[in-house]
């Protein structure tokens, strides 16, 4: 089973900051890695995929790079509804799919 | 706009079945290439992925509760459901059903989810 982890776990950004979130993989998962954000009391919504791919009507302030092993997600200019939860997804090997234990952003 | 939405009992006694239905709304899941996953998050915790079912009705399960899952599809109601059995306290959580549309592999759309309580 590939293991994902999150850091830091907490992360505190005043709005219109830059936001800075690292995923790391137990293994080489190439661009297999999706990130979702996670509102208080919400479901989760995909954010980007192949590491770097925004989903449909995500923000181009939201950008994420890497391969292999260490993957980020950038948000430019922090806005209110940012905050919240962001975990990362591997989807290069399953079963079973995993996530991270998750990056919570709130405010500062 | 297709949209998910579980339902199934807010409350299952331990060692008991827990039964879910995920229905999708605004497409067909028999025209279109659906697999659709079941994923729980107990409170203040992460996410875990349970297992998936092929619209065309083929499984992959966790090892971690594969022995005690079973997922099924109803193409003719729009449904895919999730069955664990011998429940305990430790599966108390929000259950969500997640669709990955083949051949992706990200989950690309969610239900709201519904909390599961395992308690006598």
């Amino acid at each position: 089973e590939i293991v994902m982890t999150q850091s830091p776990a907490t992360l505190s950004v005043s709005p219109g900051e830059r936001a800075t979130l690292s995923c790391r993989a137990s293994e080489s998962i190439s661009g297999n890695l999706a990130w979702y954000h996670q509102k208080s009391g919400q479901a989760p919504r995909l954010l980007m995929y192949g590491a770097s791919t925004r989903a449909t009507g995500i923000p181009a302030r939201f950008s994420g790079s890497g391969s292999g092993t260490d993957f980020t997600l950038t948000i430019s200019s922090l806005q209110s509804e940012d905050f919240g939860v962001y975990y990362c997804q591997q989807y290069e090997d399953w079963p079973p799919f995993t996530f991270g234990p998750g990056t919570k952003v709130e405010i500062k | 706009q297709v949209q998910l939405q579980e339902s199934g009992p807010g409350l299952v006694k331990p060692s008991q079945t827990l039964s879910l239905t995920c229905t999708v709304s605004g497409d067909s899941i028999s025209r279109g290439s659906y697999y659709g996953n079941w994923i729980r998050q107990p409170a203040g915790k992460g996410l875990e992925w349970i297992g998936r079912i092929y619209s065309r009705g083929s499984t992959d399960y966790s090892p971690s509760l594969k022995s005690r899952v079973t997922m099924s599809v109803d193409t003719s109601q729009n449904q895919f459901s999730l069955k664990l059995t011998s429940v305990t306290a430790a599966d108390t959580a929000v259950y969500y059903c997640a669709t990955q549309q083949w051949p992706t592999r990200y989950f690309d759309l969610w239900g709201r989810g519904t909390l599961v309580t395992v308690s006598s």
